[in-house]
């Protein structure tokens, strides 16, 4: 079982719709979780964070978090094109010795 | 710097031939990590660095790989004896720190370089 786990997608969605991406973990004393968009042939930026268990919403986005499921998630509202890319998932452990562990992403095509 | 930098960007070379990338972390930036990214796949981890202990080298996948960091500053990636496999981009982060949960501001998340593409013919 792989430590941090994604659909590859593609994700497609309309333009305009709410598009949700999914992640589960396997380390239950995981604290932080991030949420890094890569655009074709560019280097990751970070989109959000989250450390605790709820919702966090930043603009048209918002991370959801169930640490007793093990899930992670993040919601894109009113998806526009330009937010067609790769979404990677990272996760760091209780102890933070260990350095962020990705899941291999899921790539969402958003259709104008 | 305003930004982690990374060089060479690419970098195509014969199997068998030793190479090196080298990485300058955002000034102050105590944690650097080395990723590996093979096409259209997710990021591996290979190594990081973390002040002045020891780094943790767990992701290395052979003993043809080797790291080193001069205290919080530059680190060189060395790759000997390239093989095809080995083909990938190579990213680069840095942040404040990998031990402390990361506070609302953010302070701990990882800023990535821009990568090194290493081609081995």
């Amino acid at each position: 079982q792989k430590e941090v786990e994604q659909n590859s997608g593609p994700l497609s969605v309309p333009e305009g719709a709410i598009a949700s991406l999914n992640c589960t973990y396997s380390d239950r004393g995981s604290q932080s979780f991030f949420w890094y968009r890569q655009y074709s042939g560019k280097s990751p930026e970070l989109i959000m964070f989250i450390y605790s268990n709820g919702d966090k919403e930043d603009g048209r986005f918002t991370a959801q978090l169930n640490k007793a499921s093990q899930y992670v998630s993040l919601l894109i509202r009113d998806s526009q094109p330009s937010d067609s890319a790769t979404y990677l998932c990272a996760v760091k452990s209780a102890d933070g010795r260990r350095a962020l562990t990705f899941g291999s992403g899921t790539r969402l095509q958003v259709q104008p | 710097g305003a930004g982690v930098s990374q060089s060479p960007s690419n970098k195509v070379t014969e199997k068998g031939k030793d190479v090196e990338l080298r990485c300058d972390p955002i000034s102050g930036h105590t944690a650097l990590y080395w990723y590996r990214q093979r096409l259209g796949q997710g990021l591996e981890f290979l190594i990081y660095f973390q002040g002045n202990s020891a780094p943790d080298k767990s992701g290395l996948p052979s003993d043809r790989f080797s790291a080193e960091r001069t205290g919080e500053s530059v680190s060189t990636l060395t790759i000997q004896r390239t093989q095809q496999e080995d083909s990938a981009v190579y990213l680069c982060a840095s942040s404040f720190s990998n031990f402390m949960r990361t506070g609302p501001s953010g302070a701990n998340v990882l800023t990535f370089g821009a990568g090194s593409r290493l081609t081995v013919l």
